[in-house]
């Protein structure tokens, strides 16, 4: 059982390039949602998806678009990277929408650098 | 400004020692949960917290749920290395989980 699956691990842009992370889960989760991890800042959340089809905005959503068209895909895409967003970023999914009771289910993580 | 705040910020302390790590908010939050992660890895639960005044133990961790909903504590008993890491504490508001910016925990031997 994989859980939730991040790619890539590590990525380099340059200020301007936009890109595409990768995460998906195999658990039939609900419940899905991307936090970017900052020194001192904890996770902050940017989107959420309660199920297929549905997204919502977090803390944090400028110059990131997501998209939920299955119920195992939740990929966050950077439009126009600036270095303001280098940073960890940790794709997460829980059995139903609302995370009351329930756990949250990391990746390992994407470290993405912008130059 | 962090809604939920941590503290300390980092602690570092012999094995053996007992310590505290806090969670507070001026918000009330449904439930509150303790995550642990380690480096190059995600958050890992380690409790949720419910009720108000709620206690769980989990070994030598105890945690507790403020009254009023609004604050938490882990403590832990007599520490050890494999204890090192960093402690984030969450706050549910409807389909939002909200972090404090987390307790780096360091157990030396």
């Amino acid at each position: 059982n994989a859980g939730v699956t991040q790619t890539p691990k590590f990525q380099v842009l340059k200020t301007g390039q936009s890109m595409t992370l990768q995460c998906a889960q195999d658990m039939n989760h609900e419940y899905m949602s991307w936090y970017r991890q900052d020194p001192g800042m904890g996770l902050r959340l940017i989107h959420y998806s309660v199920g297929a089809g549905i997204t919502d905005q977090g803390e944090v959503p400028n110059g990131y678009n997501v998209s939920r068209s299955t119920t195992e895909d939740f990929p966050l895409r950077l439009l126009s990277a600036a270095p303001s967003q280098t940073s960890v970023y940790f794709c997460a999914s829980s059995p139903r929408a609302g995370a009351h009771r329930e756990k949250l289910f990391f990746g390992s993580g994407t470290q993405l650098s912008v130059l | 400004t962090q809604l939920l705040e941590q503290s300390p910020q980092f602690l570092s302390i012999q094995e053996g020692e007992n310590l505290t790590v806090y969670c507070n908010s001026s918000s009330v939050f449904s439930s509150l949960q303790w995550y642990r992660q380690e480096p190059g890895e995600g958050p890992v639960l380690l409790v949720t917290v419910v009720t108000g005044g709620e206690v769980k133990k989990l070994k030598r961790l105890t945690f507790q749920f403020g009254d009023a909903r609004k604050d938490s504590s882990l403590h832990i008993t007599a520490a050890q290395p494999g204890d090192t890491g960093l402690y984030l504490c969450a706050g549910v508001r409807g389909n939002k989980l909200v972090f404090g910016a987390g307790t780096i925990l360091r157990v030396k031997s």
